[in-house]
């Protein structure tokens, strides 16, 4: 069975910091898509930005990029010059490219502090 | 273009009552995803149809079925409400997910079971 760990429940950081999100996943499967979801206090869930597992390039959008090294099935999310805006529960994504669920970690809580 | 529209965004009903929601997909999009997200169990994944077909189901109980119709537009039923069923359920479109397309969630239906 497929799982993904999000080890920080909780961070806060000031405005205009880097931040570093964590998140560790399992799977025996070769191809697959990780995902990086934001989550404000509206409810709405918000794609960060996306990683497909055959792609070596780590993804980058805009502020935001990640670290992907897939033979530690490690996926971090890095928030680079965070803004207030940033505050939200994040998580950490995965589907199999032979299913259509998403299989979510817990989340972490990311406060941007002023 | 319109986004994932869900309705309602409350609903407060007994135990023993049943309820049916609503998910609009973006225009287009022919693969609709239901999840149900609480602080204990996290996001978990419902059931997932396109053109019209369930094609995956989460480990969810019978009481919980759905349905897509010919606009692609999905409702999600529970029977014989639990007090355990109290959530954020939200409602996820994708054009193409076995290409690996992103998913747009909406802002989701928040269950309140008394």
């Amino acid at each position: 069975a497929q799982t993904v760990t999000q080890s920080q429940p909780e961070m806060s950081v000031q405005e205009a910091e880097t931040v570093t999100l964590s998140c560790t996943y399992d799977t025996s499967e070769n191809n697959y898509y990780l995902f990086w979801y934001k989550q404000p206090p509206s409810r709405q869930m918000i794609l960060v930005i996306r990683q497909e597992a055959y792609k070596q390039q780590n993804a980058t959008e805009n502020r935001f990029s990640v670290n992907f090294q897939k033979a530690a099935k490690s996926f971090s999310l890095k928030i680079s010059d965070s803004q207030l805006g940033d505050t939200a529960m994040y998580f950490c994504a995965l589907r199999m490219n032979r299913d259509d669920k998403i299989i979510f970690g817990k989340g972490t809580r990311l406060h941007i502090l002023p | 273009k319109a986004g994932v529209t869900q309705t309602p965004r409350y609903l407060i009903k007994t135990r023993g009552q049943q309820v049916t929601l609503s998910c609009s997909p973006i225009s287009g999009h022919r693969s609709v995803s239901w999840y149900q997200q609480t602080p204990g169990q996290g996001l978990q994944f419902l059931f997932e149809y396109f053109s019209e077909t369930q094609r995956n189901k989460g480990n969810f109980p019978g009481r919980f079925s759905g349905r897509q119709f010919s606009n692609s537009r999905s409702e999600m039923n529970v029977s014989t409400l639990e007090l355990g069923d109290s959530a954020l359920y939200l409602c996820a479109s994708s054009l193409d997910p076995n290409r690996g397309a992103g998913y747009t969630f909406g802002s989701g239906t928040r269950l309140t079971v008394v």
